[in-house]
């Protein structure tokens, strides 16, 4: 079956301090990667999307992702966390062919001031 | 409305009694899915609606699940004979179209407590 790992559950940074969350899928054939992103109190919010071409995506508020297809991998960067960019994040993968969305348990990060 | 509307916000609700979650869907959005979020585990697929389409019902967890769209909008999803593993956050996302070219909208979601 397909699935998504996050490899941590917390992290914890201060600011100024350079970001990269992993995120691994278990399918084979085409798909499309997503993260998503949850601040305190708000909704679900999509962060940045692969689809193809470039496998470096750019997002919102200075994050990008780097989808490597050999180590079925699309881990999220950001090179200087802000304390705003506390938040829970969540990778997220489309198989080809499938209509759901496969999300990963998501990683709680934490920026200290 | 402005965004995706779910209700209630949260329910307590005893051991075997049935309960309905609602979503309120972007209007003009014609996919609308169902998850839940349990504590410290992602998000878990239930069920999917594009359109006039046969619903995706490959993540219901069991037959006390169901869901339904009514007019290609508003959506309940019912759970019979609740039990205490039950107990989640009942997300609900629309999207314009299917996913892979637009993006999902999240609501808020219903805190389901099962006591």
């Amino acid at each position: 079956a397909q699935s998504v790992s996050q490899h941590n559950h917390h992290v914890i940074l201060s600011e100024a301090a350079s970001l990269e969350l992993g995120c691994n899928y278990s399918y084979g054939g085409t798909v499309n990667l997503f993260w998503y992103v949850q601040y305190p109190g708000q909704h679900l919010q999509l962060l940045l999307k692969y689809f193809s071409g470039d496998p470096l995506v750019k997002g919102i508020k200075g994050f990008e992702a780097e989808f490597i297809k050999s180590k079925f991998s699309f881990n999220l960067r950001k090179p200087s966390v802000q304390w705003s960019d506390t938040a829970e994040y969540f990778c997220a993968v489309k198989p080809g062919g499938y209509n759901k969305l496969i999300f990963g348990a998501g990683t709680r990060l934490a920026v200290h001031p | 409305g402005a965004g995706v509307s779910q209700s209630p916000s949260n329910k307590v609700t005893e051991k075997g009694k049935d309960v309905e979650l609602r979503c309120d869907p972007i209007s003009g959005h014609t996919a609308l899915y169902w998850y839940r979020q349990s504590l410290g585990q992602g998000l878990e697929f239930l069920i999917y609606f594009q359109g006039n389409s046969a619903p995706d019902k490959s993540g219901l967890p069991s037959d006390r699940f169901s869901a339904e769209r009514t007019g290609g909008s508003v959506s309940t999803l019912t759970i019979q004979r609740t039990q205490q593993e039950d107990s989640a956050v009942y997300l609900c996302a629309s999207s314009a179209r299917a996913v892979g070219a637009e993006k999902l909208f999240f609501g808020s979601g219903t805190q389901l407590s099962v006591l």
